[in-house]
């Protein structure tokens, strides 16, 4: 099995509905991350959390919340979604003491109409 | 301007040739440099890791850091149509002596190498 995984991997929705994107690790990582990435923009940070406790804003928040429900467990959503949010978004795990090493899930895809 | 930027290709070299990617920098306060490659409809995985300046060797693969020139390199040897991917650069600051983990990602380079 993956040691990081999302779902869905895809979907599309519309203008203004909800939408919550979730990340599961088996690895055992403290640190996690949701990253965006769009073509030609490379991956722009957009929440990242250190423990349950500790969660903070990247680049990009605006938009968006999180929620750390477990160690092994953290969420992004999209409160309304809007066209310019279509993106692929990737979860990413990292040891507390190898911030450098992050290991990615397989990403999902969003289509917002 | 963005903190780090990557040149996004796409670049196409035949197989056997040597890939040269670079990144360049304006936060000083850098001191990890990663390579990440990305095959198509994957996640990113780490490929190459550099604490601080110098050249590290894996195999084909070879990362330069120049901090002097805030520029960072990867070079590919023999190169094989299964290094075909796009290639990201990510840099991130340092936080009692380990790495921070809030990294900065390059737009990433898409490499083709064929037969």
């Amino acid at each position: 099995d993956a040691d990081v995984t999302q779902t869905p991997r895809n979907r599309i929705t519309k203008t203004g509905k909800r939408i919550m994107l979730e990340c599961s690790q088996t690895k055992g990582h403290d640190r996690m991350y949701w990253y965006r990435q769009d073509p030609g923009l490379g991956l722009q940070l957009i929440y990242y959390s250190f423990d349950v406790k500790d969660i903070n804003k990247g680049e990009i928040s605006d938009g968006y919340s999180v929620s750390r429900q477990a160690q092994a467990k953290f969420s992004l959503s999209l409160e309304s979604a809007i066209p310019n949010q279509t993106a692929l978004y990737f979860c990413a795990t990292s040891d507390s003491g190898r911030g450098h090493e992050q290991f990615f899930g397989p990403g999902t895809r969003l289509t917002v109409l | 301007q963005k903190e780090v930027e990557q040149d996004p290709g796409p670049l196409s070299v035949p197989e056997g040739a040597i890939v040269s990617l670079n990144c360049t920098y304006s936060n000083s306060a850098f001191q990890y440099f990663m390579w990440y490659r990305q095959y198509s409809r994957k996640g990113p995985e780490l490929l190459m890791y550099t604490y601080s300046s110098g050249n590290k060797e894996d195999g084909r693969f070879t990362a330069q850091v120049d901090k002097s020139s805030k520029y960072i390199s990867l070079f590919i040897r023999d190169s094989q149509p299964s290094d075909s991917a796009t290639y990201l650069c990510a840099m991130g600051a340092n936080a009692g002596g380990t790495s921070y983990g809030k990294l900065t990602f390059g737009q990433g380079t898409i490499l083709t190498v064929h037969p």
